[in-house]
């Protein structure tokens, strides 16, 4: 089962909203990862846990918070977001953080800011 | 610094025409890892294949074949025989032995028309 889910699918906020994506996965992985996609666009690395410890932070504003609860499970707490965060929010899981394993993808949430 | 190169933005083809899609990537190391990821509409990124920098045998896996050349820096994707659910975009990916971050191509439009 490489299966990744992600929850909600859609999801409209506006700016001085609070809310959280949800992502989890059961194949033991021990590397987990956010991407952000805009439109026409690659994904965009925002964050890996590792074992779950927060390893990269490409930067991303405080207004994303990641958490790892535990190793099958990861989340993004949202606030005070601005319209130009509007986009796929991706969910990737791998066996490790060796750079020879592959990430396996969830289906994403989009995202509206408005 | 690594840097992966999908120079077609776009391709459309008729169904049962061959296509390939190129990938160039640039890289210090000499050791590394090379994916391609197929996001069909619905948005999720399915992992096609990886090849690891000292492996330069090509693959094969159905419709699929891939063409790993270091020479010219070069890991191309060729689907035989396109198919309409063939359509999607695809990117290829780069990750380095040293580092745990995946950097993508700008992803290549691949429309396959009935």
């Amino acid at each position: 089962d490489t299966e990744v889910t992600q929850t909600p699918k859609h999801l409209v906020m506006g700016m001085t909203n609070k809310k959280s994506l949800k992502c989890e996965q059961h194949m033991g992985h021990r590397a987990m990862y956010w991407y952000k996609q805009k439109a026409k666009k690659p994904p965009e690395l925002m964050f890996v846990y590792s074992y779950e410890k927060l390893s990269i932070n490409e930067s991303v504003p405080s207004r994303f918070s990641p958490e790892c609860p535990n190793s099958s499970l990861l989340n993004l707490h949202l606030h005070a977001l601005q319209p130009e965060d509007s986009a796929l929010y991706l969910c990737a899981s791998s066996p490790g953080d060796r750079a020879s394993y592959e990430q396996y993808f969830g289906p994403g949430t989009r995202l509206t800011v408005t | 610094a690594q840097k992966v190169t999908q120079a077609q933005t776009e391709i459309s083809v008729v169904e049962k025409e061959d296509v390939t899609l190129d990938c160039v990537y640039e890289t210090r190391d000499t050791t590394y890892y090379l994916f391609w990821y197929k996001q069909p509409p619905s948005g999720e990124l399915v992992f096609l294949i990886r090849r690891n920098s000292f492996d330069e045998q090509n693959e094969i896996s159905g419709r699929y074949s891939w063409n790993f050349q270091k020479s010219t820096s070069s890991f191309n994707f060729t689907i035989t025989a396109s198919q309409v659910v063939d359509s999607a975009v695809y990117f290829c990916a780069l990750k380095e032995e040293y580092g745990n971050k995946l950097v993508f191509g700008a992803g290549t439009i691949l429309r396959v028309k009935s």
